[in-house]
């Protein structure tokens, strides 16, 4: 029952170093994302991806990669972390095999920029 | 444009009390999905319930209840004799079948539940 797995759950950068949040699913889901959660703003889309080889922005992409090589992985990366990246994020994925199926969220990333 | 709206950002009851939750959603697709999902003060997203926009019943499950109204494009959730373990942050949600299968999120309402 892993479900969506995301790594590490906490992490402390210092401006302008690179990191990757690794996610993982189980669940042979076609399309997975990232979001990133901040008070007062609920959670916004970073990067989405509908499968392998296919990949397309959110609504806040600027300072992030992303790649989706293998249908289970989608891993993010920060090139050159800034302190307005300190956020939780959250991997998300879903099935598209048919409408509006329920998006599952791993439990989340701390993520720490001084 | 697609948007969803939690007015509420703050809401503390008493354990026992009955409280509901608003969301209204923007949207000009016919086809949509509203969720709700429960953050309690662990982190992780919980989903409750998805509800289809052709599909206007209510739904009751346990303590929790919720009401899609198309007409006032609202999604409201209700709990009924609230207890301490509800204690979390509730977000309202919104996709539609244009929107590239993206899930919008309202901004959430902090629930505490006091004995």
């Amino acid at each position: 029952n892993a479900g969506v797995t995301q790594t590490p759950k906490f992490q402390v950068l210092k401006t302008g170093q690179s990191m990757t949040l690794q996610c993982a699913q189980d669940m042979n889901h076609e399309y997975m994302s990232w979001y990133r959660q901040d008070p007062g703003m609920g959670l916004r889309l970073i990067h989405y991806s509908v499968g392998a080889g296919i990949t397309d922005q959110g609504e806040v992409p600027n300072g992030y990669n992303v790649s989706r090589s293998t249908t289970e992985d989608f891993p993010l990366r920060l090139l050159s972390a800034a302190p307005s990246q300190t956020s939780v994020y959250f991997c998300a994925s879903r099935s598209l095999k048919s409408s509006g199926n329920t998006i599952y969220f791993g439990e989340g990333s701390w993520l720490t920029v001084v | 444009a697609q948007k969803v709206t939690q007015a509420q950002t703050e809401i503390s009851v008493v354990e026992k009390e009955d409280v509901t939750l608003d969301c209204v959603y923007e949207t000009r697709d016919t086809t949509y999905y509203l969720f709700w999902y429960k953050q309690p003060p662990s982190g992780e997203l919980v989903f409750l319930i998805r509800r289809n926009s052709f599909d206007e019943q209510n739904e009751i499950s346990g303590r929790y209840s919720w009401n899609f109204q198309k007409s006032t494009s609202s999604f409201n959730f209700t709990i009924t004799a609230s207890q301490v373990v509800d204690s979390a942050v509730y977000f309202c949600a919104l996709s539609w079948e244009g929107g590239g299968n993206k899930l919008t999120f309202g901004t959430g309402t902090q629930l505490k539940v006091e004995l």
